[in-house]
């Protein structure tokens, strides 16, 4: 199994300019979910998902969108790149679980370094 | 905003030595977890503990968990050089873990 992958590993993007990142695992996890880390502040949450055709918000949700029309994959989208979202950005994944239960151990993806000038 | 504060911010220590890192929560919480993370790489998943128990060990792990004070702690024994990292509690809340700041782990050989 390779886990949870995500691309690309580097990005450097002017302000204002769109893309994608891409997440994907192969354990059939339903639970999916993007942070990002940033010196000094740890891990954010960005966006969740419990499942295929559910995604949620998470406590810095602002500029970016989710997706997930499949279990696999969980693609992250900044839309209009500022700056502020010069970040470390991580995917993860964790067991099935009822909507509003915890979260059992997440499992990471190796980051995708992105840099807006 | 941040549920788990990890303390201190950095420890530095020397091999066969023990480290132990502190976190502390606000609310409630259901389970906490400890988590790795190597320089450069994603998080590693260490440890659950669930609020009905008080200690549970892995290894050289001992993680014990104080729901009156609100607080765990996590302690490596014996620690090695390859346990330089940074270490982070995690606390649940509605479908999310909610990550601390870290605690910087220098093991010096």
């Amino acid at each position: 199994n390779a886990g949870v992958t995500q691309t690309p590993k580097f990005q450097v993007l002017k302000t204002g300019q769109s893309m994608t990142l891409q997440c994907a695992q192969d354990m059939n996890h339903e639970y999916m979910s993007w942070y990002r880390q940033d010196p000094g502040m740890g891990l954010r949450l960005i966006h969740y998902s419990v499942g295929a055709g559910i995604t949620d918000q998470g406590e810095v949700p602002n500029g970016y969108n989710v997706s997930r029309s499949t279990t696999e994959d969980f693609p992250l989208r900044l839309l209009s790149a500022a700056p502020s979202q010069t970040s470390v950005y991580f995917c993860a994944s964790s067991y099935s679980l009822p909507q509003g239960a915890v979260p059992y151990e997440q499992y990471f993806g190796p980051g995708t370094r992105l840099t807006v000038t | 905003s941040q549920q788990g504060e990890e303390d201190p911010q950095a420890l530095s220590i020397q091999e066969g030595e023990n480290a132990t890192m502190n976190c502390s929560y606000k609310t409630s919480i259901n389970n906490l977890q400890w988590y790795r993370q190597n320089s450069g790489r994603g998080l590693v998943h260490l440890i659950l503990i669930r609020s009905n128990e008080r200690e549970k060990h892995s290894g050289r792990l001992r993680v014990t968990l104080d729901t009156s004070k609100k607080s765990s702690s996590l302690l490596i024994t014996a620690s090695r050089a390859a346990d330089t990292a940074s270490y982070f509690c995690a606390t649940d809340g509605y479908s999310t873990l909610t990550f601390g700041k870290g605690t910087m782990l220098l093991v010096s050989p």
